[in-house]
Protein backbone atom coordinates (compact mmCIF):
# COMPACT_ATOMS: atom_id res chain seq x y z
CA UNK A 1 0.00 0.00 0.00
CA UNK A 2 1.01 3.45 -0.06
CA UNK A 3 3.06 5.06 2.89
CA UNK A 4 5.23 8.10 3.53
CA UNK A 5 8.19 8.51 5.54
CA UNK A 6 9.12 11.77 7.44
CA UNK A 7 12.59 12.19 8.93
CA UNK A 8 12.62 11.92 12.91
CA UNK A 9 12.01 15.13 15.01
CA UNK A 10 12.54 17.22 16.62
CA UNK A 11 14.56 19.11 13.99
CA UNK A 12 15.65 22.55 16.57
CA UNK A 13 17.31 25.11 14.74
CA UNK A 14 18.24 29.24 15.60
CA UNK A 15 16.21 31.70 13.67
CA UNK A 16 17.43 32.67 9.91
CA UNK A 17 19.06 29.01 9.33
CA UNK A 18 18.31 26.62 6.66
CA UNK A 19 15.47 24.11 6.93
CA UNK A 20 15.13 20.67 5.30
CA UNK A 21 12.60 18.08 5.94
CA UNK A 22 12.80 14.79 3.80
CA UNK A 23 10.29 12.92 2.81
CA UNK A 24 9.93 9.94 0.56
CA UNK A 25 7.01 7.85 -0.51
CA UNK A 26 5.64 4.63 -2.08
CA UNK A 27 2.63 4.09 -3.93
CA UNK A 28 1.34 3.67 -7.18
CA UNK A 29 0.43 5.29 -10.08
CA UNK A 30 0.81 8.89 -9.71
CA UNK A 31 -0.18 10.64 -6.50
CA UNK A 32 -0.28 14.00 -5.60
CA UNK A 33 1.86 15.09 -2.72
CA UNK A 34 1.60 17.59 0.07
CA UNK A 35 2.74 19.56 2.95
CA UNK A 36 1.11 19.95 6.18
CA UNK A 37 1.71 22.16 9.27
CA UNK A 38 0.02 21.88 12.83
CA UNK A 39 0.75 24.45 14.97
CA UNK A 40 0.30 24.07 18.82
CA UNK A 41 -3.28 23.24 20.09
CA UNK A 42 -4.39 23.43 16.34
CA UNK A 43 -5.61 21.24 13.33
CA UNK A 44 -3.50 21.28 10.04
CA UNK A 45 -3.46 23.38 7.64
CA UNK A 46 -1.75 22.57 3.96
CA UNK A 47 1.57 24.46 3.46
CA UNK A 48 1.93 23.18 -0.18
CA UNK A 49 1.43 20.71 -2.74
CA UNK A 50 2.44 19.52 -6.17
CA UNK A 51 0.31 16.95 -8.09
CA UNK A 52 3.22 16.17 -10.85
CA UNK A 53 6.47 15.04 -11.23
CA UNK A 54 8.83 18.37 -11.55
CA UNK A 55 6.28 20.34 -9.87
CA UNK A 56 7.67 22.77 -7.03
CA UNK A 57 4.99 23.66 -4.69
CA UNK A 58 5.66 26.66 -2.80
CA UNK A 59 3.89 29.20 0.14
CA UNK A 60 4.87 31.18 2.75
CA UNK A 61 9.02 31.22 1.66
CA UNK A 62 8.81 26.92 1.93
CA UNK A 63 9.39 24.56 -1.01
CA UNK A 64 9.14 21.14 -2.00
CA UNK A 65 9.97 20.02 -5.55
CA UNK A 66 8.14 16.49 -6.45
CA UNK A 67 11.00 14.57 -7.51
CA UNK A 68 9.75 10.91 -8.80
CA UNK A 69 13.06 9.76 -9.87
CA UNK A 70 14.00 9.68 -5.98
CA UNK A 71 10.53 9.24 -4.67
CA UNK A 72 10.32 12.76 -2.39
CA UNK A 73 9.02 15.61 -1.54
CA UNK A 74 11.27 17.34 0.78
CA UNK A 75 10.44 20.58 2.64
CA UNK A 76 13.03 23.77 2.18
CA UNK A 77 12.90 27.16 3.59
CA UNK A 78 16.06 29.58 3.44
CA UNK A 79 15.79 31.36 6.92
CA UNK A 80 13.27 29.85 9.40
CA UNK A 81 11.71 31.94 12.12
CA UNK A 82 10.60 31.23 15.64
CA UNK A 83 7.07 31.16 14.23
CA UNK A 84 7.91 28.47 11.95
CA UNK A 85 8.22 26.13 15.06
CA UNK A 86 5.61 23.48 14.57
CA UNK A 87 4.63 20.07 13.46
CA UNK A 88 4.84 18.97 9.44
CA UNK A 89 2.84 16.68 8.11
CA UNK A 90 4.37 15.07 4.37
CA UNK A 91 0.69 13.29 2.98
CA UNK A 92 0.16 11.82 -0.41
CA UNK A 93 -3.50 11.36 -2.51
CA UNK A 94 -3.28 8.40 -4.77
CA UNK A 95 -5.93 9.37 -7.74
CA UNK A 96 -5.46 5.62 -8.81
CA UNK A 97 -6.29 4.51 -5.26
CA UNK A 98 -8.93 5.35 -2.40
CA UNK A 99 -9.09 9.41 -2.36
CA UNK A 100 -7.56 9.43 1.08
CA UNK A 101 -4.42 11.06 2.29
CA UNK A 102 -1.46 8.76 3.72
CA UNK A 103 0.32 10.82 6.02
CA UNK A 104 3.65 10.29 7.62
CA UNK A 105 4.55 10.83 11.42
CA UNK A 106 5.41 14.20 11.34
CA UNK A 107 8.73 16.49 11.96
CA UNK A 108 8.81 19.01 15.08
CA UNK A 109 10.56 22.01 14.25
CA UNK A 110 11.51 23.93 16.60
CA UNK A 111 13.12 27.54 16.50
CA UNK A 112 15.11 29.40 19.04
CA UNK A 113 15.71 33.28 18.51
CA UNK B 1 -15.67 31.29 3.48
CA UNK B 2 -15.97 29.81 7.06
CA UNK B 3 -13.72 26.45 5.95
CA UNK B 4 -14.33 23.37 8.64
CA UNK B 5 -15.91 24.08 11.55
CA UNK B 6 -15.91 21.33 14.41
CA UNK B 7 -17.90 21.27 17.53
CA UNK B 8 -16.90 21.37 20.57
CA UNK B 9 -13.48 22.32 20.74
CA UNK B 10 -12.77 19.86 23.55
CA UNK B 11 -14.93 17.72 25.51
CA UNK B 12 -14.37 15.57 28.79
CA UNK B 13 -16.30 12.35 29.27
CA UNK B 14 -15.92 9.34 31.64
CA UNK B 15 -14.92 5.77 30.82
CA UNK B 16 -18.21 3.77 29.13
CA UNK B 17 -19.76 6.61 27.85
CA UNK B 18 -20.72 7.65 24.38
CA UNK B 19 -19.94 11.10 22.71
CA UNK B 20 -20.78 12.59 19.41
CA UNK B 21 -18.48 15.35 17.79
CA UNK B 22 -19.88 17.54 14.57
CA UNK B 23 -18.51 18.66 11.65
CA UNK B 24 -19.26 21.27 8.98
CA UNK B 25 -17.02 20.85 5.61
CA UNK B 26 -15.59 23.81 3.95
CA UNK B 27 -18.35 25.62 1.24
CA UNK B 28 -18.73 22.99 -1.81
CA UNK B 29 -16.94 20.66 -0.52
CA UNK B 30 -18.79 17.20 -0.32
CA UNK B 31 -16.74 14.69 1.25
CA UNK B 32 -16.00 14.10 5.06
CA UNK B 33 -13.59 12.39 6.72
CA UNK B 34 -12.54 11.98 9.96
CA UNK B 35 -9.26 11.03 12.05
CA UNK B 36 -8.18 10.64 15.30
CA UNK B 37 -4.76 11.89 16.11
CA UNK B 38 -3.20 10.67 19.33
CA UNK B 39 -0.59 13.00 21.29
CA UNK B 40 2.61 13.36 19.18
CA UNK B 41 1.63 11.11 16.41
CA UNK B 42 0.20 11.85 12.83
CA UNK B 43 -3.61 11.33 11.76
CA UNK B 44 -5.07 8.15 11.70
CA UNK B 45 -7.75 7.67 9.24
CA UNK B 46 -11.09 6.11 11.16
CA UNK B 47 -13.77 6.63 8.15
CA UNK B 48 -14.89 9.08 5.12
CA UNK B 49 -18.66 9.97 4.05
CA UNK B 50 -19.77 10.22 0.55
CA UNK B 51 -23.44 11.21 -0.43
CA UNK B 52 -24.25 10.32 3.20
CA UNK B 53 -22.75 6.75 2.83
CA UNK B 54 -19.86 5.45 4.76
CA UNK B 55 -17.19 5.39 1.36
CA UNK B 56 -14.11 4.10 3.37
CA UNK B 57 -13.05 2.84 6.94
CA UNK B 58 -10.23 2.88 8.53
CA UNK B 59 -8.77 0.11 11.42
CA UNK B 60 -11.30 1.25 13.71
CA UNK B 61 -13.47 -1.14 15.63
CA UNK B 62 -17.37 -0.53 15.55
CA UNK B 63 -17.40 1.73 18.50
CA UNK B 64 -16.63 4.76 16.09
CA UNK B 65 -19.69 4.99 13.91
CA UNK B 66 -20.69 8.06 11.73
CA UNK B 67 -23.44 9.97 9.39
CA UNK B 68 -23.39 12.76 6.93
CA UNK B 69 -26.49 14.32 6.43
CA UNK B 70 -28.01 16.05 3.26
CA UNK B 71 -25.94 19.45 3.75
CA UNK B 72 -23.28 17.35 3.87
CA UNK B 73 -22.17 18.03 7.26
CA UNK B 74 -21.14 14.82 9.73
CA UNK B 75 -21.45 13.68 12.79
CA UNK B 76 -18.57 11.00 14.56
CA UNK B 77 -19.79 8.52 17.32
CA UNK B 78 -18.32 7.04 19.56
CA UNK B 79 -20.24 4.09 21.97
CA UNK B 80 -18.28 2.65 25.71
CA UNK B 81 -15.32 5.48 25.73
CA UNK B 82 -11.85 3.81 26.51
CA UNK B 83 -9.51 5.78 28.44
CA UNK B 84 -7.44 5.25 24.68
CA UNK B 85 -9.86 7.14 22.77
CA UNK B 86 -8.65 10.60 24.42
CA UNK B 87 -7.47 12.37 21.46
CA UNK B 88 -7.88 14.80 19.11
CA UNK B 89 -9.99 14.30 16.39
CA UNK B 90 -10.31 16.08 12.93
CA UNK B 91 -12.51 16.66 10.43
CA UNK B 92 -11.38 17.37 7.06
CA UNK B 93 -13.37 18.25 3.73
CA UNK B 94 -12.45 18.15 0.25
CA UNK B 95 -13.72 17.00 -3.38
CA UNK B 96 -16.38 19.57 -4.45
CA UNK B 97 -18.58 19.92 -7.52
CA UNK B 98 -19.32 17.16 -10.42
CA UNK B 99 -17.57 14.32 -8.07
CA UNK B 100 -14.47 15.60 -7.97
CA UNK B 101 -12.77 13.73 -5.73
CA UNK B 102 -8.55 13.96 -5.98
CA UNK B 103 -8.40 16.87 -3.89
CA UNK B 104 -6.29 18.28 -1.24
CA UNK B 105 -8.28 17.92 2.75
CA UNK B 106 -8.77 21.14 4.41
CA UNK B 107 -8.82 19.73 7.81
CA UNK B 108 -10.75 21.70 11.02
CA UNK B 109 -9.47 22.79 14.26
CA UNK B 110 -10.25 19.13 15.93
CA UNK B 111 -12.03 18.05 18.90
CA UNK B 112 -9.81 17.65 21.88
CA UNK B 113 -11.71 14.76 23.56
CA UNK B 114 -10.28 13.54 26.98
CA UNK B 115 -11.50 10.46 28.47
CA UNK B 116 -11.08 9.94 32.76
Amino acid sequence: GDSVTQMEGPVTLSEEAFLTINCTYTATGYPSLFWYVQYPGEGLQLLLKATKADDKGSNKGFEATYRKETTSFHLEKGSVQVSDSAVYFCALLNSGGSYIPTFGRGTSLIVHP
Amino acid sequence: DAGVTQSPTHLIKTRGQQVTLRCSPKSGHDTVSWYQQALGQGPQFIFQYYEEEERQRGNFPDRFSGHQFPNYSSELNVNALLLGDSALYLCASSGGLRGQLNTEAFFGQGTRLTVV
